[in-house]
């Protein structure tokens, strides 16, 4: 069965850190992989893919992750986040989601 | 370009109740989704529609069910509510078959709270 999930469930930061989230898939089939990011009172909205190609793949406000087919990840990564990424991050593969993590940004 | 629809946005039923959701997909999109959202099952797969047929089915129960249009508008339906069923239900559309894993995009969604 596929499955998704996300390492973490709740993740605090200060401006500026940098961000990882990490996400593993179970799946047998070939992988899209997504995240999403759903803003405090906005609807889901996607963040980035990966279909195939670069494993790098970069997605809108500073977001990248990283496809490493050995691990089955899909990590998230920014650099410096700032007070408006504070948000809840999904991952996904094809249409199953992972339980989300919770990224709360501190000014 | 207007995004993925859904009607009503917010309703409060009664156990045993029954309740309608509307979706109206992306102009272009013959694929409709539906996922249930509740804090502590996050997402989950209700089930996919493309061209009028369901192609892919979550684990629910069968008082879960849903249609689409030929203009690929879908509703879900379900019936005898629980306290349980409360939550909000999500929409998403895509140009082909999600499934397959094409790009899916969500509607801002219907709350829905079983009294």
């Amino acid at each position: 069965a596929q499955s998704v999930s996300q390492h973490n469930h709740h993740v605090i930061l200060s401006e500026a850190a940098s961000l990882e989230l990490g996400c593993n898939y179970s799946y047998g089939g070939t992988v899209n992989l997504f995240w999403y990011v759903q803003y405090p009172g906005q609807h889901l909205q996607l963040l980035l893919k990966y279909f195939s190609g670069d494993p790098l793949v970069k997605g809108i406000k500073g977001f990248e992750a990283e496809f490493i087919k050995s691990k089955f990840s899909f990590n998230l990564r920014k650099p410096s986040v700032q007070w408006s990424d504070t948000a809840e991050y999904f991952c996904a593969v094809r249409m199953v989601f992972g339980p989300g993590t919770r990224l709360s940004v501190l000014p | 370009k207007a995004g993925v629809t859904q009607t009503p946005r917010y309703l409060i039923k009664t156990r045993g109740q029954q309740v309608t959701l509307s979706c109206s997909p992306i102009s272009g999109h013959r694929s409709v989704s539906w996922y249930q959202q509740t804090p502590g099952q996050g997402l989950q797969f209700l089930f996919e529609y493309f061209s009028e047929t369901q192609r892919n089915k979550g684990n629910f129960p069968g008082r879960f069910s849903g249609r689409q249009f030929s203009n690929s508008r879908s509703e879900m339906n379900v019936s005898t509510l629980e306290l349980g069923d409360s939550a909000l239900y999500l929409c998403a559309s895509s140009l082909d078959l999600g499934i397959s894993g094409n790009t899916i995009y969500f509607g801002e969604g219907s709350w829905l709270t079983v009294v």
